[in-house]
């Protein structure tokens, strides 16, 4: 069945380094690829997307390579602040109107240390 | 409504008993999904609507877990005689043709006692 690994559980990394979380799917189909950010207690927020379309994609920190070929993809932030700290969900779903469920990974809980 | 409303936001029930959560998703989004946060864990599946069509309920964990869509609109998960694994954070998440991305509610803390 179609299924979503997600590494590492944890991250722990300095303020102002870069941390870079990755993710395979099992289903060739997926072509969309979000990301969401969950803060302590609150709703999952959509950071960023990619679509099978194109390798990658870039909005001011933080940054999605793709690769459909090995079907991996992976979140980069750079300069890492404090308030990056949270749990990061990757996530794969297929289809062409983007309503199709979404598959999550088990999620990376990220530690900025200041 | 200007995001997904979820409601209540808070319920603990007594082992056995029925609970209703409750989705309001965004005017005019067309698809509505249920997941299930439980404690310090992913995003599990359990079921979406798309418009008209039979929704996919490949996600339930047991006969015991129903929901529906009302009217295109409103989505109630049911929850028949409740027990302790079933504690968890049920989300409700909505979104349009061709607009990709969910927008998540807040959730529904459920604690079964």
């Amino acid at each position: 069945g179609e299924n979503v690994e997600q590494h590492p559980s944890t991250l722990s990394v300095q303020e102002g380094d870069s941390a870079v979380i990755k993710c395979t799917y099992s289903d060739s189909a997926s072509n969309y690829f979000p990301w969401y950010k969950q803060e302590l207690g609150k709703r999952p927020q959509l950071i960023i997307d990619i679509r099978s379309n194109v390798g990658e994609k870039k909005d001011q920190r933080i940054a999605v390579t793709l690769n459909k070929t090995a079907k991996h993809f992976s979140l980069h932030i750079t300069e890492t602040q404090p308030e990056d700290s949270a749990v990061y969900f990757c996530a794969a779903s297929k289809g062409t109107s983007g309503t199709y469920k979404y598959i999550f990974g088990t999620g990376t809980r990220l530690k900025v240390l200041a | 409504g200007a995001g997904v409303s979820q409601s209540p936001s808070n319920k603990v029930t007594e082992k056995g008993k029925d609970v209703e959560l409750r989705c309001d998703p965004i005017s005019g989004h067309t698809a509505l999904y249920w997941y299930r946060q439980s404690l310090g864990q992913g995003l599990e599946f359990l079921i979406y609507f798309q418009g008209n069509s039979a929704p996919d309920k490949s996600g339930l964990p047991s006969d015991r877990f129903s929901a529906e869509r009302t009217g295109g609109s409103v989505s109630t998960l049911t929850i028949q005689r409740t027990q302790q694994e079933d504690s968890a954070v049920y989300l409700c998440a909505s979104t349009s043709s061709g607009s990709y991305g969910y927008t998540f509610g807040s959730g529904t803390r459920l604690t079964v006692v």
